[in-house]
């Protein structure tokens, strides 16, 4: 069962134009977000992250928003780059009672390619 | 650098050989995590320490997979007897808070 959903396997966007990759979840129990890009042969890169307590967030290109309700949440990279062909993973990890850190649980990705 | 390093990057067994998987950590940071990413797969989790305690070990997939971090730093994570099923990148992540920050991985094969 899975906890955490990105339905796209894969996207494809042209250059300039704006990248939206979508994620949706199952466990309310979630209350922090994370977006990683992954190179091949390379680990998964932190982007951005959002808390529960916040409907969206913004760094640079890249603005994650969160929808609670729908449980939903999505990354918008504008304007699309070459350089921003990866895997997208999804993330999201629950306060862990009594405190710390938590393992995540990963979505299976959504692979972009920027076209130029 | 000043990133997570691990090694080797890649490693090949024979089913039943045991492999041990090392992770350096960021310096400073108290929470380290084991991943497995099989092929077209997002990581999953596999145990967490905070320091030296290992405080999650409920992904582990069997008793042969065995975590240590015994100073709080280095972490080693054993397979023993490999079977075919336990191929995979092996992620470590250390954290000083909630981003988690990833290594490049070990990529297992098991003949």
């Amino acid at each position: 069962d899975q906890q955490v959903k990105q339905n796209s396997p894969s996207l494809s966007v042209q250059e300039g134009r704006i990248s939206i990759l979508n994620c949706d979840y199952t466990n309310s129990m979630f209350d922090y977000f994370l977006w990683y890009k992954k190179y091949p042969a390379e680990g998964p890169t932190f982007l951005i992250s959002i808390s529960s307590i916040k409907d969206k967030n913004e760094d640079g290109r890249f603005t994650v928003f969160l929808n609670k309700s729908a449980k939903h949440l999505s990354l918008h990279i504008v304007p699309s780059q070459p350089g921003d062909s990866a895997v997208y993973f999804c993330a999201a990890s629950a306060e862990r009672s009594g405190g710390g850190a938590d393992g995540l649980t990963f979505g299976k990705g959504t692979h972009l390619i920027i076209q130029p | 650098g000043a990133g997570v390093s691990q090694s080797p990057r890649y490693k090949v067994a024979k089913r039943g050989q045991d492999v041990a998987l090392r992770c350096d950590p960021i310096s400073g940071h108290v929470s380290l995590f084991w991943y497995q990413q099989a092929l077209g797969q997002g990581p999953e989790f596999l145990t967490y320490f905070q320091n030296e305690a290992q405080l999650d070990k409920s992904g582990l997939p069997s008793d042969r997979f065995f975590a240590e971090r015994p100073e709080g730093s280095v972490s080693t994570l054993k397979i023993q007897r490999t079977q075919k099923e336990d191929s995979a990148v092996y992620l470590c992540a250390s954290s000083p808070g909630n981003e988690q920050f990833f290594g490049p991985g070990t990529r297992l094969t098991v003949l």
